[in-house]
């Protein structure tokens, strides 16, 4: 079993929806949780935190669910440039490197 | 600031070719990584450091070595290129253990 696995994708979503992205994570160790988003033929960049409380940043909302061992991310209203491949991360507590999951492919068309 | 700099962008080498890929980073961090990503591979850890004078090896560190000399640059050696390193390799720094990583722009790199 992977470290750190989400639904490959991709998702085709219509423009203006809700999407929401699942990844669950076997380390229950395991203290620092991320959401990234890379764009085709791009570097990975930082999209989000999540934190134990859940938290919000626009129309992206993260939650952690420590107990299920799962990270989720949420985006409302889509845009055309919210398509990009969401890919899941936690840092490994022996040496804080990151564990990456394989990643979402997400498509909004208009 | 600059954040992540890689060099080169594209590089082709032939098999058994040796070559540095340069990572600087200017915004003083402890935490700098070399990664390779591979279509439907996802991004695997090949070597890590965690301060100057301190390397570690991550998943597949076979066939590359590095050196942490400053804290500013983290230079990934491939030894003896292999068509088996083609690869977007890309390198990325952290202010320490437990935040998130700030990325370079990647090299593409092809053995032929």
């Amino acid at each position: 079993r992977k470290e750190v696995e989400q639904d490959p994708g991709p998702f085709n979503v219509p423009e203006g929806a809700t999407v929401a992205f699942n990844c669950t994570y076997s380390n229950s160790a395991s203290q620092s949780f991320f959401w990234y988003r890379q764009d085709c033929r791009k570097e990975p960049k930082l999209l989000m935190s999540v934190y134990s409380s859940g938290n919000e940043d626009g129309r992206f909302t993260a939650q952690l669910n420590r107990a299920s061992q799962y990270i989720s991310l949420l985006i409302r209203d889509s845009k055309l440039s919210d398509s990009a491949t969401y890919l899941c991360v936690v840092i490994r507590v022996s040496n804080y490197q990151l564990i990456w999951g394989a990643g979402t492919k997400l498509i909004i068309k208009p | 600031n600059a954040g992540v700099t890689q060099t080169p962008k594209f590089q082709v080498l032939k098999t058994g070719q040796s070559m540095t890929l340069q990572c600087a980073q200017d915004m003083n961090h402890e935490y700098m990584s070399w990664y390779r990503q591979d279509p439907g591979m996802g991004l695997r850890l090949i070597h890590y450091s965690v301060g100057a004078g301190i390397t570690d090896q991550g998943e597949v560190p076979n066939g590359y070595n590095v050196s942490r000399s400053t804290t500013e640059d983290f230079p990934l050696r491939l030894l003896s290129a292999a068509p088996s390193q083609t690869s977007v390799y890309f390198c990325a720094s952290s202010k320490a253990g437990g935040y998130g990583y700030t990325f370079g722009s990647g090299t593409r790199l092809t053995v032929v």
